[in-house]
């Protein structure tokens, strides 16, 4: 049963242009959310997070959409750039008792062209 | 920002050793630590959960007995992978997180353990 989805496997963007990865969710006790960055042979690397109170969160040229109703979220990367291409996760957390256990996505490879 | 050191970040070693990952919170505290498991092209497995002073709690599945962790202080958790055989093989990897609700986890930079 996969709570956290991610449909895109891959995307490809131009250097300069929006990046705009997806997530979909399906537990609605979930209500902290996550954005992971990964190298291979790398762990995955902390991008942006945000809380159910929350609609939208921005930290310079990350920007993430949260929309409660339809259990969706959004990284929005502008303007993209080379640097940017890696896997990207999202994650998803609730207070199930056991800590802040993260409930990860299958990924999608964002690739950053020139 | 919080800081998870891994170490080592490569073991190749023979079937039927034992392998011990260490993972650190360098600059924070950690009752908890999560350890997980990735295989290629694939998203991350949590393994167990890590709980200073006591036992860990594991996920439907993965062998308590196979994948021994301990957490002795506030700032290092140790996985110990033993008697590995190939199947072991794998890219295992922790996080920690500062204390308190809606604080990220931090991961370490992953532990490749190849079995011959």
């Amino acid at each position: 049963d996969q709570q956290v989805k991610q449909n895109s496997p891959s995307l490809s963007v131009q250097e300069g242009r929006i990046s705009i990865l997806n997530c979909d969710y399906t537990n609605s006790m979930f209500d902290y959310f996550l954005w992971y960055k990964k190298y291979p042979a790398e762990g995955p690397t902390f991008l942006i997070s945000i809380s159910s109170i929350k609609d939208k969160n921005e930290d310079g040229r990350f920007t993430v959409f949260l929309n409660k109703s339809a259990k969706h979220l959004s990284l929005h990367i502008v303007p993209s750039q080379p640097g940017d291409s890696a896997v990207y996760f999202c994650a998803a957390n609730g207070l199930t008792g056991g800590g802040n256990k993260l409930t990860f996505g299958t990924g999608t490879q964002l690739k950053v062209e020139l | 920002g919080a800081v998870v050191s891994q170490h080592p970040s490569r073991v190749i070693c023979k079937s039927g050793t034992s392998v011990k990952i260490e993972c650190r919170s360098l600059d924070f505290q950690a009752t908890t630590m999560f350890w997980y498991r990735q295989f290629p092209k694939k998203s991350l497995m949590l393994m167990a959960t890590s709980n200073e002073g006591s036992k860990a709690t594991y996920e439907q599945g993965v062998e308590k007995d196979k994948f021994l962790i301990n957490h002795a202080s506030l700032t290092l958790s140790t996985l110990t992978v033993t008697s590995a055989h190939p199947e072991d093989s794998s890219f295992y990897i922790c996080s920690a997180s500062p204390t308190g609700r809606w604080q990220p986890q931090h991961f370490g930079d992953g532990t490749r353990l190849s079995i011959l």
